[in-house]
């Protein structure tokens, strides 16, 4: 079945960029999704289809997907964004869906 | 505005059955694939189950398929999930989310609140 990894954390500084990945086999090929999940909320979408974003959600939330990586980037950071945020692919060919393990974005 | 209401969880025994409901309103409910999410304590979102906006097409992942059926009312607005031989690795939040079309999900644009599953003796 197909696999998607990212990696546990990420650290930034308020105002910067944060970047966090998405990895697997041509993942290229296939829609990613992005959620951010507070503690003790509901996941949130916040892109669709590799790059784009849900009503209401800030601009400064952006995605990119190409080869075998997918990407979010939070331009100018808040202490608001600190969060898990999960990847999740939909395989078109099964019809299946995969989350990725999710990483903690830190804000300090 | 569109929500998602789960209830049914609990805590039942190893071995033992549930059945979730997922009430939704705000939306044409059959015109949407819905699917089951579920988060095991302090760990991350593994996706269960999905049902087209018909009731025709579902699909389930390796982990749960041949102990769980999920199904649809939609004369009333509700999804549900009927949990067989459950085991302790199944205690988790499970959420019904709610997909952007009638017969896949590329991704989930609402979700419910979420209802604990304890599988314990």
């Amino acid at each position: 079945s197909f696999e998607v990894t990212q990696p546990p954390s990420v650290s930034v500084s308020p105002g910067q960029t944060a970047s966090i990945t998405c990895s697997g086999d041509e993942l290229g090929h296939n829609y990613v999704s992005w959620y951010q999940q507070k503690p003790r909320q509901s996941p949130l979408l916040v892109i669709y289809q590799d790059d784009t974003r849900p009503s209401g959600i800030p601009e400064r939330f952006s995605g990119s997907n190409s080869g075998s990586t997918a990407t979010l980037t939070i331009s100018g950071t808040q202490a608001l964004d600190e969060a898990t945020y999960y990847c999740q692919v939909w395989d078109s060919s099964t019809a299946l869906v995969v989350f990725g393990g999710g990483t903690r974005l830190t804000v300090l | 505005e569109v929500q998602l209401l789960e209830s049914g969880g609990g805590l039942v025994q190893p071995g033992g059955s549930l059945r979730l409901s997922c009430a939704a309103s705000g939306l044409a409910f059959s015109s949407y694939a819905i699917s089951w999410v579920r988060q095991a304590p302090g760990k991350g979102l593994e996706w269960v189950s999905l049902i087209s906006g018909s009731g025709g097409g579902t699909k389930y992942a390796d982990s749960v398929k041949g102990r769980f059926t999920i199904s649809r009312d939609n004369s009333k607005n509700t999804l549900f999930l009927q949990m067989n031989s459950l085991r302790a690795d199944d205690t988790a939040v499970y959420y019904c989310a709610k997909g952007r079309y009638s017969e896949a999900s590329d991704a989930f644009d609402v979700w419910g609140q979420g209802t604990l599953v304890t599988v314990s003796s």
